[in-house]
């Protein structure tokens, strides 16, 4: 089963706009993308999910190149709140099939 | 609102125990998933079960085996513990194939 690769850490300041690209050369058609939001001790949680193009809601922008072998998460005007770790994950099918990446650690500054 | 729930937040077992990991969610959703997550490894899937009595291997089975009977139970089975299944163990499950809900974890120690 493949991987997805994301870079491993990040560092932003309070107020910017991060982006953070996930990998996945080897997707398959009926595979969606989702990303996820994990805090220490605590589970992943759901941020946003896309197919193609792009996906916006209240937290976060996805982008989806036509050829969607990678995707883009955006935030908007990260705070320290933000500093998790980001997975993203594709599936439900093909090679990737639930399997996470290990993550971009993403630490925000003041 | 979903919810996932996890039989144990701690649980410390011996060597050669046989352990059981109880996850149980309450949104009659198909998929339900197994991960573990160590330091520096992020989340690898150790089964998954998108119906009933269905089961998929994931990226790392060997030593573990599920259970489910029921839709909303999924079961992880370690059939002898030992110590390199210390981890944390997290539960999901999703409405194929869309956002898994994850459960709060449950840290196994091995001694």
């Amino acid at each position: 089963l493949a991987k997805t690769t994301q870079p491993i850490s990040m560092d932003s300041y309070e107020g910017q706009e991060v982006n953070i690209t996930c990998s996945h050369n080897n997707i398959a058609t009926n595979d969606y993308i989702t990303w996820y939001q994990q805090f220490p001790s605590q589970g992943p949680r759901f941020i946003i999910q896309g197919y193609k193009t792009k996906v916006t809601n209240e937290v976060a922008s996805l982008f989806i190149p036509a050829d969607r072998k990678s995707s883009t998460l955006s935030l908007p005007r990260v705070s320290l709140s933000d500093t998790a770790v980001y997975y993203c994950l594709v599936g439900p099918s093909g090679t990737y099939k639930y399997i996470f990446g290990t993550g971009t650690r993403l630490k925000v500054l003041a | 609102d979903v919810k996932v729930t996890q039989s144990s937040r701690y649980l410390v077992k011996r060597t050669g125990e046989k352990v059981f990991l109880e996850c149980v969610q309450d949104m009659d959703h198909e998929n339900m998933f197994w991960y573990r997550q160590d330091p520096g490894l992020g989340l690898r899937l150790i089964y998954f079960s998108y119906d009933v009595k269905m089961k998929e291997k994931g990226d790392i089975p060997e030593g573990y085996s599920v259970s489910r009977e029921k839709k909303e139970r999924f079961s992880l089975i370690l059939e002898s513990a030992s110590t390199n299944q210390t981890s944390m163990y997290l539960c999901a499950s999703s409405l194929a194939p869309y956002e898994q809900y994850f459960g709060p974890g449950t840290r196994l120690t091995v001694t």
